[in-house]
């Protein structure tokens, strides 16, 4: 079975700018949670999808806003993009039941 | 304080010993205790998972829990050069499926010494 799947997996952007992170989890499973890891540190929760509703939401500012599609692919957007949001973005997916999370291999992105 | 706490490292260890690697986290009421291996440049990836207190088992990996003491810990027995990597601890304080929201740790670098 795939993974679970992210896109782009490198982006560069500038100041100011948005970008949309696209992710798809193994089949089968539900929810979809969305990780910043900057450099050097362990990720960081930013969002939690369950069945198309928001189950929790992280520390994170409104610049970030994320949805779920009906056929439990996510997206992760970011508005008015800072220096300080240059991370990998990691989405992970969770079978029913359980509380694992599979980690996708992540979304680079690099603001200038 | 951090709500989960790693030794940063690095910890270097030679090839064939074992492997010993601690967390603490703050959250009494955690329920779920994870250990993610992260490569250099690649996505964590899940090596175990515990529950309980004690210990649990999968093949060269021993995952241990005390809840009393708010402490977990990663050992690896018969360490090899490809277990070099960033391993990382998390916590879910949740226990109800649906609401799953892990806290890492900053991870602990292993080096394995040939």
């Amino acid at each position: 079975d795939a993974g679970v799947t992210q896109s782009p997996t490198h982006l560069i952007k500038t100041r100011g700018q948005q970008v949309t992170l696209r992710c798809s989890p193994i089949s089968g499973h539900k929810s979809v949670s969305w990780y910043q890891q900057v450099l050097g540190q362990g990720p960081q929760f930013i969002f939690q999808y369950y069945e198309k509703e928001e189950r929790g939401r992280g520390n994170f500012p409104d610049r970030f806003s994320a949805r779920q599609f009906p056929n439990y692919s996510s997206e992760l957007n970011v508005n008015a993009l800072l220096l300080g949001d240059s991370a990998l973005y990691l989405c992970a997916s969770t079978p029913s039941g359980v509380e694992t999370q599979y980690f996708g291999p992540g979304t680079r992105l690099l603001v200038l | 304080q951090k709500e989960v706490e790693q030794n940063s490292g690095p910890l270097s260890v030679p090839e064939g010993a074992i492997a010993s690697l601690n967390c603490t986290y703050s959250d009494r009421g955690s329920q779920s205790f994870f250990w993610y291996r992260q490569y250099s440049g690649k996505s964590p990836e899940l090596i175990m998972f515990i529950y309980s207190n004690g210990d649990k088992e999968d093949g060269r990996f021993t995952a241990q829990l005390n809840k009393a003491s708010q402490y977990v810990s990663l050992l690896i027995r018969d360490s090899q050069p490809s277990d070099s990597a960033t391993y990382l601890c998390a916590v879910n304080p949740a226990s109800n499926f649906g609401n799953e929201k892990l806290t890492f740790g900053t991870g602990t670098r292993l080096t394995i010494i040939p």
